[in-house]
């Protein structure tokens, strides 16, 4: 099956600065890679997502990066925001198939 | 973005006691949904998956009598954890995917605010 790795676990910056996460996976048949966001006690929240016939697509603050060949794909957060502070999920999977998730990053944004 | 609605947002319960949770996409047809555990700075981990209509699909590990899954209809499936017991704790949370309408894929799901259940 599916195997979605995520890295790093935590990451720390400067209000203002950049944040990137990323992940790989493990099945070449994945064609949908969406991003969550998760704030604590509550329900994960689509940010963005890539398809596999796209290498990057942007929205605003937020961009994703898809690499077929080496089968990583990255999350870009720029001019971060203390309320960019949550835990941000990756995701692989095929056409109408069930997601693997990543472990998640638990992303602080320091003012 | 669609909505997914969940209730109750939190329960306690005593043990041996069976708890139901709903979970309802207010504004598409969810022709699958998913419940999902997670545990405290975790990750989700899919218990079942449930198509309209049809007897639902339970990753491996998960109990199926344990936690009754029905999906009624396109808007409305419900997880009722049987007996629960104090190791069922856990923030439970659906998801819900409809097909093309709307500008959506069949990949795009949409989470339910989740559900914190203690079992005391």
């Amino acid at each position: 099956g599916e195997n979605v790795e995520q890295h790093p676990s935590t990451l720390s910056v400067q209000e203002g600065d950049s944040a990137v996460i990323k992940c790989t996976y493990s099945d070449s048949a994945s064609n949908y890679f969406p991003w969550y966001k998760q704030e604590l006690g509550k329900g994960p929240q689509l940010i963005i997502d890539i398809r596999s016939n796209v290498g990057e697509k942007k929205d605003q603050r937020i961009a994703v990066t898809l690499n077929k060949t080496a089968k990583h794909f990255s999350l870009h957060i720029t001019e971060t925001q203390p309320e960019d502070s949550a835990v941000y999920f990756c995701a692989a999977s095929k056409e109408a198939g069930k997601s693997t998730f990543g472990d998640g990053t638990t992303l602080t944004v320091k003012p | 973005g669609a909505v997914v609605s969940q209730h109750p947002s939190r329960v306690i319960c005593k043990s041996g006691t069976s708890v139901k949770i709903e979970c309802r996409s207010l504004d598409f047809q969810a022709t699958t949904m998913f419940w999902y555990r997670q545990f405290p700075k975790q990750s989700l981990m899919l218990m079942a998956t449930s198509n309209e209509g049809s007897k639902a699909t339970y990753e491996q590990g998960v109990e199926k009598d344990k936690f009754l899954i029905n999906h009624a209809s396109l808007t409305l499936s419900t997880l009722t954890v049987t007996s629960a017991h104090p190791e069922d704790s856990s923030f439970y949370i659906c998801s819900a995917r409809g097909g093309l309408a709307g500008g959506r894929s069949y990949n795009e799901q949409f989470f339910g605010p989740g559900t914190r259940l203690t079992v005391l």
